[in-house]
């Protein structure tokens, strides 16, 4: 089974236009780590953010934000205001304790802005 | 320095030719991480390395060998490669290996192309 699902495979916004990118998990652990990793085109992955499963505050970093919420297994984030820089596929992972350091990565969502 | 270097960004071989991989960090992390990331995937999890030992195969052919000569290098020899491990090769390092809350540092990848 899946353990993190990112539903959308493929996103186009115009230029300023705010964009969410849903990921959902699936876990039986009480404690565990989320994370998202931007990778644009040149390839590498770039870490945005880390979630630990007891903090459910939202977080806000400048044009970025994440809505964490343990009722709906969910760890949406927020693009404001989209720029073209943004365009890239954006991955969500997650990492439980029993499966030491490994990262779960959802299927990826590719994110175009058009100018 | 919080970069992880990959050397060579492309590489094409045949598939009798023998190859490697070189990763490099100066982060003092002790983990460090193979991937393989085919296009429009997201990152499959080869190897780990965990203060120089490996903790982790991913079931991985044994055409692909790793090695770690130190807490900062990680090799990936390639030999008698198939057209399908054609890839994106992705190197990580983390603090540790033990630890479920750390997050991964990315390289930029190999590009390789076994014909």
């Amino acid at each position: 089974a899946q353990k993190v699902t990112q539903a959308q495979t493929e996103i186009s916004v115009v230029e300023k236009e705010d964009v969410t990118l849903d990921c959902v998990y699936e876990t039986r652990d009480t404690t565990y780590y989320l994370f998202w990793y931007k990778q644009p085109p040149s390839g590498e992955l770039v870490f945005l953010i880390r979630r630990n499963s007891f903090d459910e505050q939202n977080e806000i970093s400048g044009r970025y934000s994440w809505n964490f919420q343990k009722s709906t297994s969910s760890f949406n984030f927020t693009i404001t205001a989209s720029q073209v820089v943004d365009s890239a596929v954006y991955f969500c992972a997650l990492s439980e304790p029993n499966t030491g350091n490994q990262f779960y990565f959802g299927t990826g969502t590719s994110l175009t802005v058009i100018p | 320095d919080t970069e992880v270097t990959q050397t060579p960004k492309h590489l094409v071989m045949g598939m009798t030719n023998k190859k490697s991989l070189k990763c490099e960090q100066h982060m003092g992390h002790r983990a460090m991480y193979w991937y393989k990331q085919k296009a429009k995937k997201p990152p499959e999890l080869m190897f780990v390395y965990s203060y120089e030992k490996l903790s982790i195969n991913e079931s991985v052919p044994s055409r692909f060998s790793p090695e770690c000569p130190n807490s900062s290098l990680l090799n990936l020899h390639l030999h008698a490669l198939q057209p399908e491990d054609s890839a994106l090769y992705l190197c990580a390092s983390s603090q540790d290996g033990t630890s479920v809350y750390n997050e991964q540092f990315f390289g930029p990848g190999t590009r390789l192309t076994v014909l």
